[in-house]
């Protein structure tokens, strides 16, 4: 089945400054990538995705690109909040239904 | 993006009792919502998938009878913990693909669940 790397697994940044998140898939079938952002306690939120056949996509600040040959796609956010502050997730999805495959998420902390 | 809400957000109960999970399609009709277990610092994991109307497929090493699942309506699934012990003390989770967006998967707020 399909495996999602996700890396780092921590992250740490300073207000202003740029944070990027990068995962890896197994699958080269798989055609849809989110991105979500979980607060403690809470649950994830749907903040950006991209399909398989767009190489990137941006919304305000952030933004994810997509490399098909290399199986690998990306999530950047700029000019960081500390309201940015929490863990991030990525998965990958293949064929029809919404099955999605989760990486291991990273834990962004944006220092004031 | 649309509301799947999810109750209660906490539970404590005793061992051996059983516990109920509701998850609520708000604005959509979901014929398909999946149910995730999360432990502290750790990704989502999926435990079974929500059909409507039939019966929900359990991922491997998920004991369904354990785990019951119930999808009665287009905008309601169900997940019980039976008999729960300590070790299933954790943080669940349920999704639903909203049928206009295809792909998207919304989540629920989630459920604390403590088992003393």
């Amino acid at each position: 089945g399909e495996n999602v790397e996700q890396h780092p697994s921590t992250l740490s940044v300073q207000e202003g400054d740029s944070a990027v998140i990068k995962c890896t898939y197994s699958d080269s079938a798989s055609n849809y990538f989110p991105w979500y952002k979980q607060e403690l306690g809470k649950g994830p939120q749907l903040i950006i995705d991209i399909r398989s056949n767009v190489g990137e996509k941006k919304d305000q600040r952030i933004a994810v690109t997509l490399n098909k040959t290399a199986k690998h796609f990306s999530l950047h956010i700029t000019e960081t909040q500390p309201e940015d502050s929490a863990v991030y997730f990525c998965a990958a999805k293949k064929g029809a239904g919404n099955k999605l495959t989760f990486g291991g998420g990273t834990r962004v902390l944006v220092k004031p | 993006g649309a509301v799947v809400s999810q109750h209660p957000s906490r539970v404590i109960c005793k061992s051996g009792t059983s516990v109920k999970i509701e998850c609520r399609s708000l604005d959509f009709q979901a014929t398909t919502m999946f149910w995730y277990r999360q432990f502290p610092k750790q990704s989502l994991m999926l435990m079974a998938t929500s059909n409507e109307g039939s019966k929900a497929t359990y991922e491997q090493g998920v004991e369904k009878d354990k785990f019951l699942i119930n999808h009665a309506s287009l905008t309601l699934s169900t997940l019980t913990v039976t008999s729960a012990h300590p070790e299933d003390s954790s943080f669940y989770i349920c999704s639903a693909g909203h049928p206009s967006t295809n792909e998207k998967l919304f989540f629920g707020s989630g459920t604390q669940l403590s088992v003393l």
